[in-house]
């Protein structure tokens, strides 16, 4: 089993739309928690950290589970831009990516 | 201020032959990570360091041997590349991983093609 596992996608969405992407991680002794955004053939970008108490950052909310080891993102009112591919990092050190999960907004 | 370079940009090698690339930061961050992206695989971590002299094994280790001999630099390398190393390589670095503030830089990639 991987360390990081990711819903697979893709996920096309209409503008406006709601959307939510989950990631399971198995080692419970994870200590920080991100999500990054790739762009095509780009360098994956930090798109907001993840506190346990839950945080949001305009249209986008990100919550940690730690009883049952998930980490979610949820994307309100999507947008064109916000077409990309969203990537889950769990930490103890060793920074690990989940797979990523293809996101296209569409007109 | 350069952030993270990575050297060279693109390259082919021939099955068998060596390479190495460089990563190099000026941020004076402690961890150091390459990692390789394969298409709907996400960014697997090969090799990382948590400092300068150290080293360690990250998923997908095997055929790759890494050093930070200077704090700034991570070298990654190829001894005998073989076709199943094709791959867009990144490398990223932090001051440090567990603090929420403190983001991963990346390099921009370096695009490596093993015929």
């Amino acid at each position: 089993r991987k360390e990081v596992e990711q819903d697979p996608g893709p996920f096309n969405v209409p503008e406006g739309a709601t959307v939510a992407f989950n990631c399971t991680y198995s080692n419970s002794a994870s200590q920080s928690f991100f999500w990054y955004r790739q762009d095509c053939r780009k360098e994956p970008k930090l798109l907001m950290s993840v506190y346990s108490s839950g945080n949001e950052d305009g249209r986008f909310t990100a919550q940690l589970n730690r009883a049952s080891q998930y980490i979610s993102l949820l994307i309100r009112d999507s947008k064109l831009s916000d077409s990309a591919t969203y990537l889950c990092v769990v930490n103890m050190f060793d920074m690990r990516f989940g797979a990523g999960t293809r996101l296209t907004v569409k007109p | 201020n350069a952030g993270v370079t990575q050297t060279p940009k693109f390259r082919v090698l021939k099955t068998g032959q060596s390479m190495t690339l460089l990563c190099a930061q000026d941020m004076n961050h402690e961890y150091m990570y390459w990692y390789r992206q394969d298409p709907g695989m996400g960014l697997r971590l090969i090799h990382y360091s948590v400092g300068e002299g150290t080293t360690a094994k990250g998923e997908v280790p095997d055929g790759y041997n890494v050093s930070r001999l200077k704090k700034q630099n991570f070298l990654l390398g190829l001894e005998s590349a073989a076709p199943s190393q094709t791959s867009v390589y990144f490398c990223a670095s932090t001051k440090d991983p567990i603090s929420g503030a403190n983001v991963l830089t990346f390099g921009a990639g370096s695009r490596l093609t093993v015929l």
